[in-house]
């Protein structure tokens, strides 16, 4: 069994939908959160970070920790088109910077 | 500020030849990692450099391996290649060691035949 499970999708929604995503994760000393966003034959960009428990909001992006039941998400608001992408949760242990990745959801945003 | 670089882009190798991959990290950035991507295995660590050492190292095999530059530039290199090591080999930088947040280059997509 995988550190980070994460649904592989595809997961295809209506512009302006709601897009959820979520990852489950059995290691509980990962502390330190992330989201990519990958583009085909692109390498992953940095959408959100995020410290241990909690919500952070960025724009039309957030994410929530939930480390009691190992669980986190993202949310996308307002979605559109150039949404359509690749979404990778991370997450690390602490210092010493490895990333663990889930294994992606792939998103449809139609427009 | 000018992102991750990764040269080259793309590369076809046969089995057996070995290969070697350069990142220059993003100015400023003393932390490289290397990590693989693969449609079955997803993103795997393969090692971090940091200050010229490795300071983590993934499980694979010894045939990667890599090296940093006092300027932080990274090569990888992988000896005696074999057909399951096509991949998109990713770099990534951060500013260092204690900042988790790390970010991406294009990557170098290589096929071995």
């Amino acid at each position: 069994q995988k550190e980070v499970e994460q649904d592989p999708g595809p997961l295809s929604v209506p512009e302006g939908a709601i897009v959820s995503l979520n990852c489950t994760y059995s290691n509980s000393a990962f502390q330190y959160f992330m989201w990519y966003r990958q583009y085909s034959r692109k390498g992953p960009e940095l959408l959100m970070y995020t410290y241990s428990s909690g919500n952070k909001e960025d724009g039309r992006f957030t994410a929530q920790v939930d480390k009691s039941s190992k669980y986190i998400s993202l949310f996308i608001r307002d979605s559109q088109p150039s949404d359509s992408a690749t979404y990778l949760c991370a997450m690390s242990k602490g210092a010493g910077n490895k990333l663990t990745f889930g294994g992606g959801t792939r998103v449809l945003v139609k427009p | 500020k000018a992102g991750v670089t990764q040269t080259p882009r793309y590369l076809i190798k046969t089995r057996g030849q070995q290969v070697t991959l350069s990142c220059s990290p993003i100015s400023g950035h003393r932390s490289v990692s290397w990590y693989q991507q693969t449609p079955g295995q997803g993103l795997q660590f393969l090692f971090e450099y940091f200050s010229e050492t490795q300071r983590n190292k993934g499980n694979f095999p010894g045939r990667f391996s890599g090296r940093q530059f006092s300027n932080s530039r990274s090569e990888m290199n992988v000896s005696t290649l074999e057909l399951g090591d096509s991949a998109l080999y990713l770099c990534a930088s951060s500013p260092s060691l204690f900042y988790n947040e790390q970010f991406f280059g294009p990557g170098t997509r290589l096929t071995v035949l």
